[in-house]
């Protein structure tokens, strides 16, 4: 069964920390995503890539970065983290036909900034 | 551009009732068309998929949609409700041939089942 794999569910960290989320598919695709995803808000693009250590800012990329050293693993990094950035974060994956045939999502890390 | 509209933030029905989730959408071009389904605290799971291909499309779990190109809906139904049909749903809409970013989430809707 292909996967796309998250490395915490929950994770709580303080302000300012430095925050990595892992994500990683087995599935070969070229294209990883993270969005957040926040109630009445839906889902929201932070960043994707399309291949290694390639990456396009999404619709909300302020405050977070990326890194794709491997195509089988996409990681979110928040370099100073702030309670606006509690949330849930969903890591996904496709292939380059990807909005034809759909994307993997991961089960979603929550994180929570205090 | 492209937008993609549901109409109801939260649906209830009982138990073997038929459910309906409501999905309008805008493209530029064809569109590809989705359905995916978050259970609580879980990721998102797709339930079906248009791409072009019969207008009548069949799901998991008993779940289908029609793409209507005339009224641009692309609304989410099943006969009858079961206990474990309770989550939110999310309409997708991309246009064919677009790059990656460029998939658009509704902004859900959440299915509550009576019992």
């Amino acid at each position: 069964d292909v996967k796309v794999t998250q490395s915490s569910r929950y994770l709580v960290k303080r302000t300012g920390e430095k925050v990595f989320l892992e994500c990683v598919q087995d599935m070969d695709h070229e294209n990883m995503f993270w969005y957040r995803q926040d109630p009445g808000l839906g889902l929201r693009l932070i960043y994707f890539s399309y291949d290694v250590k390639m990456k396009e800012k999404g619709d909300i990329p302020e405050g977070y970065s990326v890194s794709r050293e491997k195509k089988e693993r996409f990681s979110l990094i928040l370099e100073s983290a702030s309670t606006n950035q509690t949330s849930m974060y969903l890591c996904a994956s496709s292939l380059n036909s990807g909005p034809r045939r759909g994307y993997t999502f991961g089960s979603g890390t929550r994180l929570t900034v205090v | 551009a492209q937008s993609v509209t549901q109409l109801d933030s939260h649906v209830s029905v009982s138990e073997g009732t038929p459910v309906l989730l409501r999905c309008n959408y805008s493209s530029s071009y064809s569109p590809s068309l989705f359905w995916y389904v978050q259970h609580p605290n879980k990721g998102l799971q797709l339930l079906l998929k248009y791409t072009s291909a019969a207008t009548l499309v069949k799901g998991i779990n008993g779940f289908e949609a029609e793409f209507k190109k005339s009224e641009t809906s692309f609304h989410l139904t099943k006969p009858s409700a079961h206990m474990s049909d309770a989550a939110e749903y999310f309409c997708v809409v991309s246009d064919r041939g677009s790059s990656a970013s460029k998939i658009i989430f509704g902004s859900g809707t959440r299915l509550s089942i009576r019992p």
